[in-house]
């Protein structure tokens, strides 16, 4: 059972289309995190989220943290193509970070 | 700042060879850490490390051996190559709560 479950898997979007993609769990979290990986290149932070309902903004992408601390969502405004890649959410638990499958999102011109 | 660095990007090894994958970074973080990603299970802790003489294992440690002797090196041996370990390694280091990650080694295993 993995510990973060986020949906859809795969994602294909024209351009200036808007989504929304999903970071679930049963459990707990002080704070989560969003990833985002290029082809070819390792995961960049995006965002880190600690405070339940917190909701924060950069540029065309809004991340919100649930009130209880168990989810999260990361919303994209009228995607571009640069916003192809995969979408991963992470929490970290003692010394250990856990990622979640991740959401690969394509956006065609 | 070079960031962390990852060496080599492509190898094939044959059933049975051992390697060693490089990974260091100049950012004198204490916190570096291997991740392994394959498709539909994402990425998942081989070893990790806390600082220099200090390491731990992950979710998934069997088959591999690190060893941390300075705060900027953190390598990882494969010690007899398997198929199930043809993968794409990242190693990370993080500070706060940030990780950064390296470009990753392609690894396949014949």
């Amino acid at each position: 059972t993995q510990l973060l479950e986020q949906s859809p898997q795969f994602l294909s979007i024209q351009e200036g289309e808007n989504l929304t993609v999903y970071c679930n769990s049963s459990s707990v979290f002080s704070s989560l995190q969003w990833y985002r990986q290029e082809p070819g290149e390792g995961p960049v932070l995006l965002v880190t989220v600690v405070t339940g309902g917190e909701v924060k903004k950069l540029k065309r992408l809004t991340f919100q943290f649930g009130d209880a601390r168990k989810d999260s969502s990361l919303h994209i405004t009228a995607a571009q193509p640069g916003d192809t890649g995969l979408y991963l959410c992470a929490v970290t638990s003692g010394s250990r970070l856990t990622f979640g499958e991740g959401t690969q999102l394509t956006v065609n011109p | 700042n070079a960031g962390v660095t990852q060496t080599p990007k492509f190898q094939v090894l044959k059933t049975g060879q051992s390697m060693t994958l490089q990974c260091a970074q100049d950012m004198n973080h204490e916190y570096m850490s291997w991740y392994r990603q394959d498709p539909g299970m994402g990425l998942r802790l081989i070893h990790y490390s806390v600082g220099a003489g200090i390491t731990d294992q992950g979710e998934v440690p069997n088959g591999y051996n690190v060893s941390r002797s300075t705060t900027e090196d953190f390598p990882l041996r494969l010690l007899s190559a398997a198929p199930s370990q043809t993968s794409v390694y990242f190693c990370a280091s993080r500070r706060w709560d940030t990780q950064y990650f390296g470009p990753g080694t392609r690894l396949t295993v014949l």
